[in-house]
């Protein structure tokens, strides 16, 4: 089956603990992104990445920092997590940027 | 931010009648599409339509693009109680390979 997984799900942590989330796709794609969520705001870019070895800034990139060593995943760390963290985070995958997306179920954070 | 603005925020409408939400974005747009999402789950993908189409149906839903006002609109015929979710556009611009959303209208059928 296609998808996008992502772990944990949820997540309670506390300031400056670094932690790591994890995104896998299983349809070969270029195209990888991470999200974030909040009441009002939509979706918001963290970063995202064309392909093996290259990622770039999305609209707030800043307190996060992925890899993306494998096509297939694309992990998501937060070396030292504040309150202002405290969110629902997605990762997706596409072939390209301007095709469909598929998205993992979502991860929420919360950071105390 | 290029971030889309969507209106309304918030719909509520009896079920079998038509949804409209309207969505405006910013900048030279390569491809428009709509996602929906249910109650903080993953977003679905519902349709793409290209800089180069003005309407695109599939099935009860229809969305035209109007990219000399940079906006778009998703209509819902027929409403279901299923289709009470929140829905968001989406736009990747012409140059570039960053993905912004809208901030998503709340749809609620009361059935």
């Amino acid at each position: 089956e296609a998808q996008v997984t992502q772990n944990p799900r949820y997540l309670i942590t506390v300031t400056g603990k670094k932690l790591t989330v994890t995104c896998s796709q299983n349809m070969n794609h270029e195209y990888m992104s991470w999200y974030r969520q909040d009441p009002g705001l939509g979706l918001r870019q963290i970063y995202y990445s064309m392909n093996v070895e290259v990622t770039d800034k999305g609209d707030v990139p800043e307190g996060y920092k992925v890899s993306r060593k494998e096509k297939r995943n694309f992990p998501l760390i937060l070396e030292s997590p504040s309150p202002n963290q405290t969110s629902l985070y997605f990762c997706a995958s596409s072939f390209s940027p301007w095709s469909e997306q598929y998205f993992g179920p979502g991860t929420r954070l919360t950071v105390t | 931010s290029q971030q889309g603005e969507e209106d309304p925020q918030a719909l509520s409408i009896q079920e079998g009648e038509n949804a409209t939400m309207n969505c405006s974005y910013k900048t030279s747009i390569n491809n428009l599409q709509w996602y929906r999402q249910n109650s903080g789950r993953g977003l679905v993908h519902l349709i793409l339509i290209r800089s180069n189409e003005r309407e695109k149906h599939s099935g009860r839903l229809r969305v035209t693009l109007d990219t000399s006002k940079k906006s778009s609109s998703l209509l819902i015929t027929a409403s279901r109680a299923a289709d009470t979710a929140s829905y968001f556009c989406a736009t990747v611009s012409f140059t570039g390979n960053q993905f912004y959303f809208g901030t998503g209208t709340s749809l609620t059928v009361i059935p």
